[in-house]
């Protein structure tokens, strides 16, 4: 696969358990933020996105918390399994013409079976 | 199915060989963009597109092209390649701009530079 984890903090877990993913972004004007998931040889996919005018959402198995106060965004994974296993990443646009997002270095979760 | 399609997926060059990358998408996407993925440096945009005719500028375009004449294709052209150009690249389209809907990410394409 491709070596995109090098040099990445790394969450291990134990199947079953609940993870969670923790980036702050930069831009206090961001206010749009996505989760994206990359799998070993895979480009990113979409996991679950959140406005600024919202603090929680829900997706299945997955949960996106914002808190503006201090910029900083979560990802909870309930019920880990080892499909999870990935390399994730947060995102943020601060809006604008340019429609940039502008992304985390990434987190890899490694799940232990 | 729906997809952003690159080719090539790997691909070894020399120094100032010119060559492109293809991306094209089935999803009817208004904007499309390139990134580069680098240990330690995460993704970082060389160029975007909001529509047909329309290009810009991303963080790193020093050494890229591109166009867009067609809504589908947006491909990525590395006039003289140079060993710092060694990276992962993807391909991503959204049917809105970047910020204001999901982005569609293609395989990647793996590009060797000697």
């Amino acid at each position: 696969g491709e070596s995109v984890g090098l040099h990445l903090p790394t969450l291990s877990v134990q199947e079953g358990d609940n993870s969670i993913i923790n980036c702050a972004y930069s831009n206090s004007a961001s206010d749009y933020f996505i989760w994206y998931k990359q799998e070993s040889g895979k480009g990113p996919q979409f996991i679950i996105d959140i406005r600024s005018n919202m603090d929680k959402r829900q997706g299945q198995r997955v949960t996106v918390l914002l808190n503006k106060t201090v910029k900083h965004l979560s990802l909870q994974i309930a019920a880990t399994q080892p499909g999870d296993s990935a390399v994730y990443f947060c995102a943020e646009n601060s809006g604008g013409s340019q429609g940039n997002l502008i992304f985390g270095k990434g987190t890899k979760l490694s799940v232990k079976p | 199915e729906a997809q952003v399609t690159q080719n090539p997926r790997y691909l070894i060059t020399v120094t100032g060989k010119k060559l492109t990358v293809t991306c094209s998408q089935n999803m009817n996407h208004e904007y499309m963009s390139w990134y580069r993925q680098d240990p330690g440096l995460g993704l970082r945009q060389i160029y975007y597109s909001m529509n047909v005719e329309v290009t810009d500028k991303g963080d790193v375009p020093e050494g890229y092209k591109v166009s867009r004449k067609e809504k589908r294709n947006f491909p990525l052209i590395l006039e003289s390649p140079s060993p710092n150009q060694t990276s992962l690249y993807f391909c991503a389209s959204s049917f809105l701009a970047g910020g204001s809907g999901e982005l569609f990410f293609g395989e990647g394409s793996r590009l060797t530079v000697l």
